[in-house]
């Protein structure tokens, strides 16, 4: 089956770091350029983050630059999101996204993985 | 940044009945839109992409038009489900990559 999977979120506290990973299945994700999309539950998408299919190029939103780094391990068909320096404003559904090479839409979304930052 | 506003923000419609979703860029953005389909507790899903293509496996009664700023989504005989809110994104200048804030789809 083709899916992407998120996990690592839960709940941490202002400052503290969490790391979510996606891991793709079915598909070699390899080929495929990924971005990170957050949503507030009830609310709209953000995206944050992006990684090429070979890792070399990354770009951040400017709500994260700095706190998050984006990574992947196409060996183990996986993308990471290291959050760090993590705000209250930060707490939402992360969603890992695929692109087709190219083509700047999201074809397959994951199911999301719930970041909560309280203190 | 280009900024996108979807309108309206909620839409009541009757079972086959036709609904129009509108997406407004603050730019021209020529067709470089895509909309996604986000049912309640699930994850957005691709519909249309470069503003009119349907994407895999969805069902004709989703038609997308529009270029430059102004872009429209069709469902042209709602179902009962098709309870969902819907969301455009701009690709044509990025990063980032922007969304509208979402028109939610009611059946009435």
């Amino acid at each position: 089956q083709v899916q992407l999977v998120e996990s690592g979120g839960g709940l941490v506290k202002p400052g503290g770091s969490l790391r979510l990973s996606c891991t793709g299945s079915g598909f070699s994700l390899s080929d495929h350029y990924v971005s990170w999309i957050r949503q507030v539950p009830g609310k709209g998408l953000e995206w944050i983050s992006y990684i090429s299919s070979s890792g070399t190029t990354i770009y951040y939103a400017d709500s994260v630059k700095g706190r998050f780094t984006i990574s992947r391990d196409n060996a183990n068909n996986s993308v990471s999101l290291q959050m760090n320096s993590l705000r209250l404003e930060d707490a939402a559904l992360y969603y890992c996204a695929r692109e087709v090479p190219w083509a700047r839409w999201f074809d397959l979304w994951g199911q999301g993985s719930l970041v909560t930052v309280s203190s | 940044e280009i900024m996108m506003t979807q309108s309206p923000a909620t839409l009541s419609v009757s079972p086959g009945e036709r609904a129009t979703l509108s997406c407004r860029a603050s730019q021209n953005i020529r067709t470089n839109l895509a909309w996604y389909q986000q049912k309640p507790g699930q994850a957005p899903s691709l519909l249309i992409y470069t503003a009119s293509k349907r994407a895999t496996g969805v069902p004709a009664r989703f038609s997308g038009s529009g270029s430059g700023a102004e872009f429209t989504l069709t469902i042209s005989s709602l179902q009962p489900e098709d309870l969902a809110v819907y969301f455009c994104q701009q690709y044509h200048d990025w990063p980032p990559y922007t969304f509208g804030q979402g028109t939610k789809l009611e059946i009435k």
